[in-house]
């Protein structure tokens, strides 16, 4: 079975510090892997979104990076962190097929919670 | 742009009364709508979605494209379906959430 890992779970840093988050899938290949933030009032914003190694889209323009180094692997990180960085991110994914992509579930990981203090 | 608007943050019924949990969309497109929901201490995982036509844990919702909605209604609501619930909707290549209402059952 197909399960999603996040780590770390919790993180509290200083502004100004540097940022790594991890995302990994295990149990399928090639799957679209997805980086939300959770804010209180915010709902759930999509901020990064990858079909394959090495591809990458941003949806919204922030502090923050992602990147895909192997199949399953999804990293979301940051040069220097933000007061507005800290909330609660989302790793999720979803198997690609094709123009039924539509129709697929995400699967979500357990999350981070964040705070840049 | 695709956007899904919940207007209500919180939702609080007593349990056997019925609920409706409201979600408007604005899509060019054909579109595709969910419902994920999160429990307490649970991640975040789907309910239903429009293109199965299924009711889950007591749980419908029906596509209403004259008035782009997809409401989720209950007839009886439960203290077990207090959670957060998500509209979700599908468009160019990414699934957009709208903000969430909070759903409380009081017994």
């Amino acid at each position: 079975s197909q399960t999603i890992h996040q780590w770390p779970a919790t993180l509290v840093q200083p502004v100004g510090s540097p940022l790594s988050l991890e995302c990994t899938v295990e149990g399928t290949s090639n799957p679209n892997l997805y980086w939300y933030r959770q804010a209180a009032g915010r709902g759930l914003q999509l901020l990064f979104y990858s079909v394959g190694i090495g591809q990458i889209s941003s949806e919204v323009p922030q502090n923050l990076s992602a990147s895909r180094p192997q199949d399953r692997q999804f990293i979301l990180s940051s040069k220097k962190l933000l007061l507005s960085d800290s909330g609660f991110y989302l790793c999720a994914w979803s198997d690609f097929r094709g123009t039924s992509a539509k129709y697929n579930e995400q699967f979500f990981g357990p999350g981070t919670r964040l705070t840049v203090l | 742009a695709q956007r899904v608007t919940q207007p209500e943050k919180l939702l609080s019924v007593f349990k056997g009364a019925p609920v409706e949990l409201k979600c408007n969309y604005s899509y060019s497109g054909s579109p595709e709508l969910f419902w994920y929901v999160q429990y307490s201490r649970q991640r975040l995982q789907l309910l239903l979605r429009h293109i199965s036509r299924e009711s889950i844990k007591g749980f419908t919702a029906d596509l209403n494209k004259g008035e782009t909605s997809f409401h989720l209604k209950k007839p009886f609501a439960q203290e077990e379906d207090s959670a957060m619930y998500y509209c979700a909707l599908w468009g160019f290549q990414k699934l957009v959430f709208g903000t969430g209402t909070r759903l409380l059952v009081s017994p």
